[in-house]
C-alpha cells in the first residue's frame, strides 16, 4: 500500500512564526503535491515538484515555500504565519506520467492565532 | 485559467443510481479525475478518463465527453458509507508533473 504520512494532524502557531509541514511518501513516487482546503474553495494548489530539488509554483504560492532535498520527503515552509493561513493542509505524491493518480496524506490542521 | 464546476449538494437514498455531473473549461486538456473524500479524511482517487466514454468500476462508473467539457460519476446501489464528498479534478498539460485542478465538490448525502 502507498503510504503518505504529514508530521502533524493538529498544529497551533502564532501568527508570526515559522512553520515546517514536513510530508513523506514511501512509494519512491517522482511527484509530490502541497494543497490546501478551504470550505467552498476547495483544494488548491501551492507548490509542486517533479524531482529532487526541483520545484513548481501551484496557484496560490503566496506565502509559502517548498523544500525537497531528497525523493521521499516534500517540506512546506510558512515564512511568518498569518491567521488567513489557517487551513487544512494536503500532502500529495504521484509517479511521474500522464495516468497515475495522487495519494494524499492524513492532512494537517493548522490554525494560526 | 481553469473553470470547474460540480454541484454543491447532492441527497440520494440507499440502493438508488446517482449521477453527479462536472463541467470544465480549460485549455491543454489531459485527463479527468474523480476523487472520494470522507469528512475528515484524505481523498482517494475513484477515476480517471482521458479519452471519451464511459469507465466502469464495480458499482463506480465515469463518463467523459471532451468536445461538451463533461464528466459525470454514476454511482449505483448506493450505500450508506458512499455519504461523502466527491471532487472532480482536471489535468493539465504543463511543462512538468502531474498538476491537477480540483472543482469544490459535491457532498452527497446517502438516506435510508
Amino acid at each position: 500500500d502507498v503510504k503518505v504520512t504529514q508530521s502533524s494532524r493538529y498544529l497551533v502557531k502564532r501568527t508570526g512564526e515559522k512553520v515546517f509541514l514536513e510530508c513523506v511518501q514511501d512509494m519512491d513516487h517522482e511527484n509530490m503535491f502541497w494543497y490546501r482546503q478551504d470550505p467552498g474553495l476547495g483544494l488548491r494548489l501551492i507548490y509542486f515538484s517533479y524531482d529532487v530539488k526541483m520545484k513548481e509554483k501551484g496557484d496560490i504560492p503566496e506565502g509559502y515555500s517548498v523544500s525537497r532535498e531528497k525523493k521521499e520527503r516534500f517540506s512546506l515552509i510558512l515564512e511568518s504565519a498569518s491567521t488567513n493561513q489557517t487551513s487544512m493542509y494536503l500532502c500529495a505524491s504521484s509517479f511521474g506520467g500522464d495516468s497515475y493518480e495522487q495519494y494524499f496524506g492524513p492532512g494537517t490542521r493548522l490554525t494560526v492565532t | 485559467g481553469q473553470n470547474i464546476d460540480q454541484p454543491t449538494e447532492m441527497t440520494a437514498t440507499e440502493g438508488a443510481i446517482v449521477q453527479i455531473n462536472c463541467t470544465y473549461q480549460t485549455s491543454g486538456f489531459n485527463g479527468l479525475f474523480w476523487y472520494q473524500q470522507h469528512a475528515g479524511e484524505a481523498p482517494t482517487f475513484l477515476s480517471y478518463n482521458v479519452l471519451d466514454g464511459l469507465e466502469e468500476k464495480g458499482r463506480f462508473s465515469s463518463f467523459l465527453s471532451r468536445s461538451k467539457g463533461y464528466s459525470y460519476l454514476l454511482l449505483k446501489e448506493l450505500q450508506m458509507k458512499d455519504s461523502a464528498s466527491y471532487l472532480c479534478a482536471v489535468r493539465k498539460l504543463t511543462g512538468g508533473g502531474n498538476k491537477l485542478t480540483f472543482g469544490t465538490g459535491t457532498q452527497l448525502k446517502v438516506e435510508l
